[in-house]
């Protein structure tokens, strides 16, 4: 059971938007930052989105990140085949004194 | 440019010990924490710990706590993450990630290591 709650999967066609959500606590994304991650099977996660919103050099437009109250979002515009992976948001949690990660969101590509 | 390249796959038996090592390069290696992070078979990601590599102080995950040390060495600019008593159910990849900054705020878990897959079995 995971601090941050993610749907298990999400799904979407070529050129569609989809969101992924991420539901938290006022311990964790109530207070604290939160950074998104892609992981594609067989490889090392990378760092989509940081501080709610901010992306890393490198990262498309089409990515982008948002948070209300106690929950945090993922927005993939102009969906790509490229983007079929899992998703993660981590956030540090300050009743935990640690970092906590959501159980991930495995997009599908229709 | 950052790399962090991790030591190769490893074979326990249950009950004993691995150690993982993490290799940086292309920064100043004791101007960023360092993370750990596990991965069990279809299972999401854990945070384990993390180690300053610059004073040696570490924090670990209350899962962890008493059986996960992580060590450097600044010499060689390379960061450890020793698991004991091991289980089956630690069969898992594990990766170490970039923290933020250790004198002035960074972005946390910006570069990652390849990930060390250890298996645990008799």
């Amino acid at each position: 059971q995971s601090v941050l709650t993610q749907p298990p999967s999400a799904s979407g066609t070529p050129g569609q938007r989809v969101t992924i959500s991420c539901s938290g606590s006022s311990s964790n994304i109530g207070s604290e930052t939160v950074n998104w991650f892609q992981h594609l099977p067989g490889t090392a996660p990378t760092l989509l989105i940081y501080s709610y919103n901010q992306r890393p050099s490198g990262v498309a437009d089409r990515f982008s990140g948002s948070k209300s109250g106690t929950s945090a979002s993922l927005a993939i515009s102009g969906l790509q085949s490229e983007d079929e992976a899992d998703y993660y948001c981590a956030a540090w949690d300050d009743r935990l004194s640690g970092w906590v990660f959501g159980g991930g969101t495995k997009l599908t590509v229709l | 440019q950052v790399r962090l390249v991790q030591s190769g796959a490893e074979l326990k038996t249950p009950g004993a010990s691995v150690k993982v090592s993490c290799k940086a390069s292309g920064y100043t290696f004791t101007g960023y924490f360092m993370h750990w992070v596990r991965q069990a078979p279809g299972q999401g990601l854990e945070w384990m710990g993390w180690v300053n590599p610059k004073s040696g102080g570490t924090k670990y995950a209350q899962k962890f706590q008493g059986r996960v040390t992580l060590t450097r060495d600044t010499s060689i600019n390379t960061v450890y993450m020793e698991l004991s008593s091991l289980r089956s159910d630690d069969t898992a990849t594990f990766y170490c990630a970039r923290g933020g900054g250790v004198a002035v705020a960074g972005t946390e878990f910006d570069y990652w290591g390849q990930g060390t897959l250890v298996t645990v079995s008799s």
